[in-house]
């Protein structure tokens, strides 16, 4: 069965300290893997897309990698600030089919 | 949020009502997708578009109906609604298919009492 499993499920850390969110995944064939940001009370938003080739990929103080042999991928955060506070989602598709798997989500709390 | 508009933005009714939830695209999208999100799991697909008047289902379909009838615009119905869909309920589009960059519309918080 394709999953995804996202750990922890929520954390809390101070604002200027990094921290490193988790993403395991089953889904075969392997297209693409995602990382979105949803702030309480809407919608998510991209942060990054990586494909089978790609490894690491950064926007801003976000950064991304992905082990395709070993089915992770991690986000990592750079000095948190307050508005990091969010949930972070992974989502997974799969290649030739339509199926697209959402992660439960890593809660993250920065305190000032 | 991209373009995209959900209505109403929060709704409260009765078990065995029949509620519609609307999405409305400025994108000009070719895909659109409703789906819910709650406690404990990952959005999950109900529904999808891949043009006008073309839909399909997704993994929790049952007890939901859609219809585009236009390229901006993606209806959610529930036919009868019960407890067990009281839900958030997000909208998203794109250009290409699902496996491509998604963008989510702020959500429906609905409850059915």
């Amino acid at each position: 069965k394709n999953q995804v499993e996202q750990s922890p499920q929520s954390l809390i850390i101070l604002e200027g300290k990094n921290c490193t969110l988790q993403c395991n995944y089953t889904v075969s064939p392997f297209s693409n893997l995602r990382w979105y940001k949803q702030d309480t009370g809407r919608g998510p938003v991209s942060l990054t897309i990586m494909t089978f080739s790609e490894n690491t990929k950064s926007n801003g103080r976000y950064t991304a990698t992905l082990d395709a042999d070993t089915k992770q991928s991690s986000l990592h955060i750079t000095a948190s600030q307050l508005s990091d506070s969010a949930s972070y989602i992974c989502v997974v598709s799969e290649a030739g089919g339509f199926k697209t798997i959402f992660g439960a989500g890593t809660r993250l709390f920065v305190k000032a | 949020d991209a373009g995209i508009t959900q209505s109403p933005r929060h709704k409260v009714t009765e078990t065995g009502t029949p509620v519609t939830l609307r999405c409305h695209q400025t994108e000009n999208h070719r895909y659109m997708y409703w789906y819910r999100q709650d406690p404990g799991h990952g959005l999950r697909l109900i529904h999808y578009s891949y043009g006008v008047k073309d839909t399909d289902k997704g993994e929790v379909s049952d007890g939901y109906s859609v219809s585009r009838s236009k390229t901006e615009d993606f209806l959610l119905t529930l036919e009868s609604a019960t407890s067990s869909q009281t839900s958030v309920y997000f909208c998203a589009i794109s250009s290409e298919g699902r496996r491509n960059e998604q963008y989510f519309g702020p959500g429906t918080r609905l409850t059915v009492t």
